[in-house]
């Protein structure tokens, strides 16, 4: 079936600091691949995506790159600031089921 | 300009009661879903509707009922509410199934069973 690990949090990091969350996926078929955040006490957002291998999602100095070879969608930002501070889920859309499926979220916690 | 509306934010009823949450979209979009957020923050789907017909319904109790009256809204309806529904219920619409559309969510419904 299809499933997403994501690495077990708190992720707890100084401002200015480089973040990666792990996440690896299982799927058949050829999925999308997504980020999203919750922010406290809000929805989810969508926060980048990538829809075919060796692609690279970005947005607002996150990247996630689609690596096939290791089924992984790892999450980056160069430098966190304390506005970083949220959860965030990787999920994956497979055409043929038609819903995303989340792993577990990580929660990241930016101190100034 | 509100994307993806909930109503209400908040829920806090007692077992055994009918409760409804309501959600409307404005972005035109062809497919609406139902997400259950646990306690743990885990995120699991329960229905989702494509242009008011039902496609997707996980194993779900029966006590859960969605209804699409057009394909701008989709409520839930969940009737003698257990301790085990408390959570976060989060709408979701799509421009249309499939893996190239994201999902655009709502601000969520906390419900509270007490």
């Amino acid at each position: 079936g299809n499933s997403v690990t994501q690495m077990e949090g708190p992720v707890t990091l100084s401002e200015e600091a480089f973040l990666t969350i792990n996440c690896t996926y299982t799927a058949t078929g050829y999925p999308s691949l997504f980020w999203y955040v919750q922010y406290p006490g809000e929805g989810l957002q969508l926060l980048l995506k990538a829809t075919k291998a060796d692609d690279k999602g970005s947005n607002k100095g996150f990247e996630a790159t689609y690596r096939k070879e290791t089924t992984s969608f790892h999450l980056e930002k160069g430098s966190v600031q304390v506005s970083d501070s949220a959860v965030y889920f990787c999920a994956l859309l497979n055409t043929g089921f038609q819903k995303l499926v989340f792993g577990t979220g990580t929660r990241l916690l930016v101190s100034p | 300009d509100t994307a993806v509306s909930q109503t209400p934010k908040y829920l806090v009823t007692q077992m055994g009661n009918d409760k409804s949450i309501k959600c409307e979209q404005n972005l035109g979009h062809d497919t609406m879903y139902w997400y259950k957020q646990d306690s743990k923050k885990f995120l699991k789907i329960m229905f989702s509707y494509n242009n008011k017909e039902l496609i997707i319904n996980e194993t779900v109790p029966n006590r859960f009922s969605p209804k699409s009256p057009d394909k701008a809204h989709l409520n839930l309806h969940i009737n003698s509410l257990e301790l085990g529904d408390s959570a976060v219920y989060f709408c979701a619409s799509s421009q249309a199934q499939g893996g190239y559309y994201e999902q655009y969510f709502g601000p969520g419904t906390r419900l509270t069973v007490t």
